[in-house]
């Protein structure tokens, strides 16, 4: 167990749609960062918030949008949905901005598009 | 631009070593790391490399040459529960993986 938690574990919905990831970091760490992985793909870096600010973007579409609350968790909205969004959504935490070398991954919301 | 390469696969039998290599490309580098997953589970750190040399962290080590872009991990004493994914991963304040390894380990 990892200490990061992610909600939903599952998701189906349909195209157009919009759906609302859930990301609890583990106790103590400040930063969260979000990727996707589509079937037999590798990791893609979303984006990354520090202490509740954005701190790094990725190749994030402009119908994704995440934010970072007081609280530190973090939500991962995704908009507009297509079949193309079909895939399993990672969060990840660590507990300064820039000590990415050690990530902590919650185990993922599996989303599928129909 | 960025960029890493990796095998695509390696199937290798128990007992044995496998050496998954890594080489990478960016303007901003600060460590390669390795991580392992599970067929749809969640990737789990293995190692990181910030300086040149061996890290070894029991059956699992890992080695980085800033100088060449190049990295590798050793996979000792295979057992089958080492069938995974191994991604290499490089950090820019962020991680930037490579497209996997699957490594499949038969009896």
């Amino acid at each position: 167990d990892s200490g990061v938690t992610q909600t939903p574990k599952h998701l189906i919905t349909a195209t157009g749609q919009r759906v609302t990831l859930r990301c609890s970091p583990r106790s103590g760490d400040l930063s969260v960062y979000w990727y996707q992985q589509s079937l037999d793909q590798g990791l893609q870096f979303l984006i990354q918030y520090y202490n509740g600010e954005e701190r790094a973007k990725g190749n994030i579409l402009e119908r994704f949008s995440a934010q970072q609350f007081p609280d530190l968790h973090s939500e991962l909205n995704l908009s507009s949905l297509e079949l193309g969004d079909s895939a399993l959504y990672f969060c990840a935490s660590s507990a300064g901005s820039r000590d990415a070398g050690e990530l902590f991954f919650g185990e993922g919301s599996r989303l599928t598009v129909l | 631009g960025q960029s890493l390469e990796q095998p695509s696969e390696v199937t290798a039998v128990e007992g044995a070593i496998v050496q998954i290599n890594c080489t990478y490309q960016t303007s901003g580098f600060y460590g390669l790391s390795w991580y392992q997953q599970h067929d749809g589970g969640a990737p789990t750190f293995l190692s990181y490399n910030a300086l040149d040399g061996l890290e070894e962290t029991g059956r699992f080590s890992s080695f980085l040459s800033r100088s060449d872009s190049y990295g590798y991990l050793l996979l000792q004493e295979l057992q089958m529960k080492d069938s995974a994914s191994y991604f290499c991963a490089f950090n820019d304040y962020k991680l930037s993986f490579g497209a996997g390894t699957t490594v499949t380990v038969r009896a």
